[in-house]
């Protein structure tokens, strides 16, 4: 069974940093990409980062510059550095298993699993 | 971006109901589109990909068509565990973006 555990959520200051983990097992991590979805307060879906098994990664234009993507395939884990983070970037974070290896579009990928999320507040 | 554009927004329904959610995206998208559902409180979880095709477990209630810019999600014979908000996403392009949601309440 896929399980994936996020960590590191919590209140932090705008301007501040902050670290989200993932920690996945029941399948081989090192052979799917993986993203990171976020979900602010009452709204909608909004991805934002993505690391494909090869390494490469993928922003949204709205953290592009400000937060990291990285992976460890020995420990099955996902990371997201999160600097200068602004009040609008309050959410509850997700972790999700994508279906494939690398991104490629167009193509039929998903997002097949995901974890609980955890909670990111921005604010003074 | 692609702009992916759902309604209604929000819809009341009566168990054992038959409801349709629309999916418009803002150019063709062929059929790389995904549902998901999402219940209060809980993660998003992958009911249909490439337009139609029913992930295991998903039960047959559930059916996706559709393709270039117009799709929808159909529920026939609704449960109350099928009270949730429901999502498409498009996988045409990156950023691979989603609708903004549709709540079906009772």
């Amino acid at each position: 069974e896929v399980q994936l555990l996020e960590s590191g959520g919590g209140l932090v200051q705008p301007g501040g940093s902050l670290r989200l983990s993932c920690a996945a097992s029941g399948f081989t991590f090192r052979s799917y990409a993986m993203s990171w979805v976020r979900q602010a307060p009452g709204k909608g879906l909004e991805w934002v980062s993505t690391m494909s098994g090869s390494g490469t990664t993928y922003y949204a234009d709205s953290v592009k510059g400000r937060f990291t993507i990285s992976r460890d395939d020995s420990e099955n884990t996902l990371s997201l550095h999160m600097d200068s983070l602004r009040v609008d970037d309050t959410a509850v974070y997700f972790c999700a298993k994508d279906d494939s290896y690398i991104v490629v579009v167009p193509a039929a990928q998903a997002f097949d699993n995901w974890g609980q999320g955890t909670l990111v507040t921005v604010s003074s | 971006d692609i702009q992916m554009t759902q309604s209604p927004s929000s819809l009341s329904a009566s168990v054992g109901e038959e409801i349709t959610i629309t999916c418009r995206a803002s150019q063709t998208i062929s059929t790389f589109l995904n549902w998901y559902q999402q219940s209060p409180g809980k993660a998003p979880r992958l009911l249909i990909s490439a337009g139609s095709i029913l992930q295991t477990g998903v039960p047959s209630r559930f059916s996706g068509s559709g393709s270039g810019t117009e799709f929808s999600l159909k529920i026939r014979g609704l449960q109350p565990e099928d009270f949730a908000t429901f999502y498409c996403q498009q996988t045409y392009s990156l950023p691979r973006t989603f609708g903004q949601g549709t709540k079906v309440e009772v």
